[in-house]
């Protein structure tokens, strides 16, 4: 039982560069999230899915697309990276009982 | 207003300290709260959660203040581990995670 799993941990881009963050849960939960964190601040929403097929956006969605593709996986995209994007992402998923959220350990991004 | 305030310290205490944090909230109908605590470029992880009754675990006391509208994390006998970031957040289908409070537990 892995929990949450994000790739990659680490990564720089360019200015106007994309790419897409993954992020899977094997808890079997149907809420998963996307935020970003700031040095110093938050934990801050992107974007949010409440069961596979839906989104919604969140307090800071632009810049980013997400895809539900199933259960399992929510990725983040970015379609063209500016510096401020800087960021650590983390994913997370919800226990739907409980509310709990159980995050993954971030993803450390830089644009230059 | 924000959902939840909390002061972001930091608390410096001495091990063996004990150390408490209060969290006050604006919406009175919330009914229960979450302490994350999240250590320096790592994620939050949940520490425990906070109903009307409260909680405790291990070293860790948590209350729910509904009159006042403030939650208290309380750690007795401080660990050098313990140091971190100590997130109140509402239980809510969107949580929303303030700043937290920074505690450094000192030799």
């Amino acid at each position: 039982n892995a929990g949450v799993t994000q790739t990659p941990k680490f990564q720089v881009l360019k200015t106007g560069q994309s790419m897409t963050l993954q992020c899977a849960q094997d808890m079997n939960h149907n809420s998963m999230y996307w935020y970003r964190q700031d040095p110093g601040m938050g934990l801050r929403l992107i974007y949010y899915s409440a069961s596979e097929g839906t989104t919604d956006k969140g307090e800071v969605p632009n810049g980013y697309n997400v895809s539900r593709l199933n259960k399992r996986e929510f990725s983040l995209r970015l379609e063209s990276a500016a510096p401020s994007q800087t960021s650590v992402y983390f994913c997370a998923s919800r226990l739907d009982r409980t509310y709990e959220q159980y995050f993954g350990p971030g993803t450390r991004l830089t644009v230059t | 207003r924000k959902e939840v305030e909390q002061d972001p310290g930091p608390f410096n205490v001495p091990e063996g300290a004990t150390v408490a944090f209060n969290c006050t909230y604006s919406n009175s109908a919330s009914q229960s709260f979450f302490w994350y605590r999240q250590d320096c470029r790592k994620e939050p992880k949940l520490l425990m959660s906070v109903y009307s009754s409260g909680n405790e675990d291990g070293r860790f006391t948590a209350q729910l203040n509904r009159a006042s509208q403030y939650i208290s994390l309380l750690i007795r006998d401080s660990k050098l581990s313990d140091s971190a970031t100590y997130l109140c957040v509402p239980r809510s289908y969107i949580p929303t995670f303030g700043r937290g409070t920074s505690l450094i537990v000192h030799p």
